[in-house]
């Protein structure tokens, strides 16, 4: 398999419920990204992991916690989220320091919070 | 605050005619820019980028865009559409998150939706 696998493409949970989004890249990169991704608004970055930097947007609600157990496995843990959380989660990678590439996507995992 | 605009929400153009896709920069210094596409329930696909050199970039699909210094501008375009190019379309430049790391990030506009109609 290669690129960026993102697992449950789908998910419904309630406000107390705890889950957790799956990323894995198959490309050797050495960066992993969570964009979210709401109607009508721009792609968010959540968080980065990048050359054994993790940066945080400082927007984020720490009901969103993100792992990266190793350069190619990425998680989003969730737990106790709201409605408006509902949107497209998704993962990217890159090799870093990489200014002439771009990132892959996966094709995300649409969240629904009930 | 380095960024990208695309001022159009949405797009409509007949099949067979030329088309575009306007996205203007603000960036210090030299912007690397990036052009992605996202099909329904996809993820974003990557189609071209200018980081130096020509002016005009081809990419995938038959796609160009042109970077203009001057206008602070990359617009996408294709000279004859086809219905299957109608999707989401991302113009993005790639920024230094924090002054003192190296981690880099690609900033996204807000996306304009083309369709293509027969």
């Amino acid at each position: 398999e290669t690129g960026v696998t993102q697992t449950p493409r789908h998910l419904v949970m309630g406000m107390t419920n705890k889950k957790s989004l799956k990323c894995e890249q198959h490309l050797g990169h050495n960066a992993m990204y969570w964009y979210k991704q709401s109607a009508k608004k721009p792609l968010e970055l959540m968080f980065v992991y990048s050359l054994e930097e993790r940066v945080e947007n400082n927007s984020v609600p720490s009901r969103f916690s993100p792992e990266c157990p190793n350069s190619s496995h990425l998680f989003l843990h969730l737990h106790t989220l709201q409605p408006e959380d509902s949107a497209l989660y998704l993962c990217a990678s890159s090799q870093e320091p990489g200014e002439n590439y771009g990132y892959t996507f996966g094709s995300g995992t649409r969240l629904t919070v009930v | 605050a380095q960024s990208v605009a695309q001022p159009e929400d949405q797009v409509n153009v007949a099949e067979g005619n030329p088309l575009t896709v306007k996205c203007t920069y603000s960036v210090s210094g030299n912007p690397y820019l990036f052009w992605y596409v996202q099909y329904p329930n996809r993820g974003l696909q990557f189609l071209l980028k200018y980081i130096t050199g020509d002016n005009l970039v081809k990419g995938s699909y038959g796609f160009e865009a042109e970077f203009n210094k001057s206008q602070t501008s990359f617009h996408l375009k294709k000279p004859s559409a086809l219905v299957s190019d109608s999707a989401l379309y991302f113009c993005a430049v790639r920024v230094r998150i924090t002054t003192s790391g190296s981690a880099r990030q690609l900033t996204f506009g807000s996306g304009t939706q083309l369709t293509v109609l027969p």
